[in-house]
């Protein structure tokens, strides 16, 4: 059964980098047909797509993050990891990983349950 | 970019109501909308895609229609594990978007 897990940080300081993990299981990330991303949901307002990776190293992020951010895939732990820098009280929010189907793309069939990042001093 | 909107932000309703929820496109997305029901510490669930085609073991009693920038979300018997939040978004075009959500709580 496919699992994802979400972990990392819950407290991340201003300016800092927010650094967090989603683990698969029951699915291998070198799996041709699906795509991996990131999204987030800010208190009281709606989800966000972050960004994508594709095994072979393929990446698509929302414009909206300029530069901040950057998604890598570890295969053979079959873990893929969101790096957002510079990051500022807007940043807090519920942080989902999740899979979407090569074909359609941007679908969401399955999601992890979320871990909130708080940004704050 | 495409925006999407969702109507209501909140909606009141009782267990057995009908319950309808718009989502607006601000441009032609065809029928690449998505529907997903969130819990508080739950893992999202994808109820809808394509607009209207129901994931399996999904309800029967969610539908949804719509197509080009009008789409609709219908419980025709609202259940009591139905009390969530539901969103919309498309997929039709990156940046993928999604509604403000929409709130259906115990009336």
């Amino acid at each position: 059964q496919l699992q994802l897990q979400e972990s990392g940080p819950g407290l991340v300081a201003p300016s800092e980098t927010l650094s967090l993990t989603c683990t698969v299981s029951g699915e291998s990330l070198i799996n041709d047909g699906f795509f991996w991303d990131w999204i987030r949901q800010p208190p009281g307002k709606g989800l966000e797509w972050i960004g994508s990776i594709f095994h072979r190293g393929v990446t698509y992020y929302n414009p909206s993050f300029a530069s901040r951010v950057s998604i890598s895939v570890d295969p053979s732990k079959n873990q893929f990891s969101l790096r957002l820098t510079s990051v500022t009280a807007a940043d807090t929010a519920v942080y989902y990983c999740a899979l979407t189907p090569a074909v359609p793309r941007g679908r969401y069939d399955s999601w992890g349950q979320g871990t909130m990042v708080a940004v704050s001093s | 970019d495409i925006q999407m909107t969702q109507s209501p932000s909140i909606l009141s309703a009782s267990v057995g109501d009908r319950v309808t929820i718009t989502c607006r496109a601000s441009q032609n997305i065809n029928s690449w909308l998505a529907w997903y029901q969130l819990k508080p510490g739950k893992a999202p669930k994808l109820l809808i895609s394509k607009a209207s085609t129901l994931e399996t073991g999904v309800p029967s009693r969610f539908s949804g229609s719509g197509s080009g920038t009008e789409f609709t979300l219908t419980i025709s018997s609202l259940q009591p594990d139905d009390f969530a939040s539901y969103h919309c978004q498309q997929y039709r075009i990156n940046p993928w978007a999604f509604g403000q959500g929409t709130r259906v709580e115990v009336k």
